[in-house]
């Protein structure tokens, strides 16, 4: 099967702690991307990946930090998470116009 | 800047009524629209995109036509399923920073009533 793979599903952690999310597309595409969907299910791109380059967001704080090894993979990892940090990360990977998404990580802050 | 409006957070309808969800977008360039649909815990999936050759896409029943003129991309299906139920985005390819992203609107969330 051919998609984009998350994991965790879910995690819950405490304020201060650090977490990383994975993600691996078995698509084939060039570029990744992860976004952030809120509360509100407002969907905002933080970070994409292409050949090396990254665009950063930059509304996105520092305590944020993407993580490639290669075109297949785009981990996230969070240093000293805050309770504003409680959403979906919603990884996705592209090529031309086709973009694929994951089924997400929940993130709960306490 | 370039942007994309859903002008609606909530449509609740009675299934077998025809459904529009609004999409409005600002563009510099000639836009690529999107609607995507997110049924709950998934991830969100590509329903329609707009064709360069003015065709108009449709698929599972809806479709969109985008019309420069007004700067719409609106989602229409002629009867309403209580499947259908479910939050849809509208989006647009932008150029930002030298790369290609994908911006999404607010969001609609529809729901669809016995």
């Amino acid at each position: 099967e051919t998609a984009v793979f998350q994991t965790p599903n879910y995690h819950v952690t405490q304020v201060g702690n650090e977490v990383s999310f994975n993600c691996k597309q078995t698509l084939g595409h060039d570029t990744m991307y992860w976004y952030k969907q809120d509360s509100k299910k407002l969907l905002k791109i933080m970070f994409s990946y292409n050949n090396k380059q990254l665009i950063v967001n930059e509304t996105v704080p520092r305590r944020f930090s993407p993580q490639s090894s290669d075109k297949a993979h785009l981990n996230l990892r969070i240093k000293s998470v805050e309770p504003e940090d409680s959403a979906v990360y919603l990884c996705a990977s592209s090529q031309g116009t086709d973009y694929t998404f994951g089924s997400g990580t929940r993130l709960l802050v306490i | 800047g370039d942007s994309v409006t859903q002008t609606e957070g909530l449509v609740t309808l009675t299934e077998g009524l025809p459904v529009m969800l609004n999409c409005t977008y600002q563009s510099t360039y000639s836009p690529f629209l999107f609607w995507y649909v997110q049924h709950l815990n998934e991830a969100p999936k590509l329903l329609l995109k707009s064709f360069t050759d003015n065709k108009r896409p449709e698929h599972q029943g809806f479709h969109a036509t985008l019309h420069k003129s007004s700067s719409s991309f609106h989602l229409q299906k002629s009867s309403a399923q209580l499947s259908d139920s479910a939050l849809y985005y509208c989006a647009s390819l932008m150029n930002t920073e030298g790369a290609d992203r994908l911006t999404f609107g607010k969001g609609t969330q529809l729901i669809i009533q016995p």
